[in-house]
């Protein structure tokens, strides 16, 4: 019954592959957003899209690449990752970042990195 | 210090019992704090939003004291089907960042 919908829900990669996460909202939302989160760990922010423009890089490494082709769609390029990115990929979006926005979040993606 | 600290619990209640979790926050610059829920292997689902006066919704009642820097959730007549983990969020403006604190796990029991 979410409104953000995540593909694929499961994926399992090797170190030298190349995959791509998919989210996307038809809410009319303008900020959307990248989590990532361990077992028994909050959700940790990766990426912030605000009016399809990156608003907030958190630091993530390169081989996390981005990308907001238009204002209902969020990708995330994978390449060269390593097993400890083994995590729950969280995507959310809000009707745009301020004080009271609340995030709705897709199902995630369950990346397995081997 | 966490800039947002729970209580990890778990908490183990029987149906029926009242729960209440409590959460503190570090920066005072603060402005709007929610509750979300997560079940296991699902993902984070607003349970309600705090105000400064606080503010129910049914079963639950959420409260914020800005002097003491801490909000509250409150579950009352607990159902089985409130085992999740609460996760309190607060949004700080200045860095215009949700800052999630690391979960409260409650177990319901029959």
């Amino acid at each position: 019954d979410t409104e953000v919908t995540q593909t694929p829900k499961h994926l399992v990669m090797g170190m030298t592959n190349k995959k791509s996460l998919k989210c996307e909202q038809h809410m009319g939302h303008r900020a959307m957003y990248w989590y990532k989160q361990k077992a028994k760990k909050p959700p940790e922010l990766m990426f912030v899209y605000s009016y399809e423009k990156l608003s907030i890089n958190e630091s993530v490494p390169s081989r996390f690449s981005p990308e907001c082709p238009n204002s209902s769609l969020l990708n995330l390029h994978l390449h060269a990752l390593q097993p400890e990115d083994s995590a729950l990929y969280l995507c959310a979006s809000s009707f745009r970042i301020a004080l009271n926005e609340k995030l709705f979040f897709g199902s995630g993606t369950q990346l397995s990195v081997l | 210090r966490k800039e947002v600290e729970q209580d990890p619990g778990p908490f183990n209640v029987p149906e029926g019992a009242t729960v209440a979790f409590n959460c503190t926050y570090s920066n005072s610059a603060s402005q709007s704090f929610f509750w979300y829920r997560q079940d296991c292997r699902k993902e984070p689902k607003l349970l309600m939003s705090v105000y400064s006066s606080g503010n129910e919704d049914g079963r639950f009642t959420a409260q914020l004291n800005r002097a003491s820097q801490y909000i509250s959730l409150l579950i009352r007549d607990s159902k089985l089907s409130d085992s999740a983990t609460y996760l309190c969020v607060v949004f700080a403006g200045n860095n215009r960042k949700l800052i999630w604190g690391l979960g409260t796990s409650l177990a319901v029991n029959p």
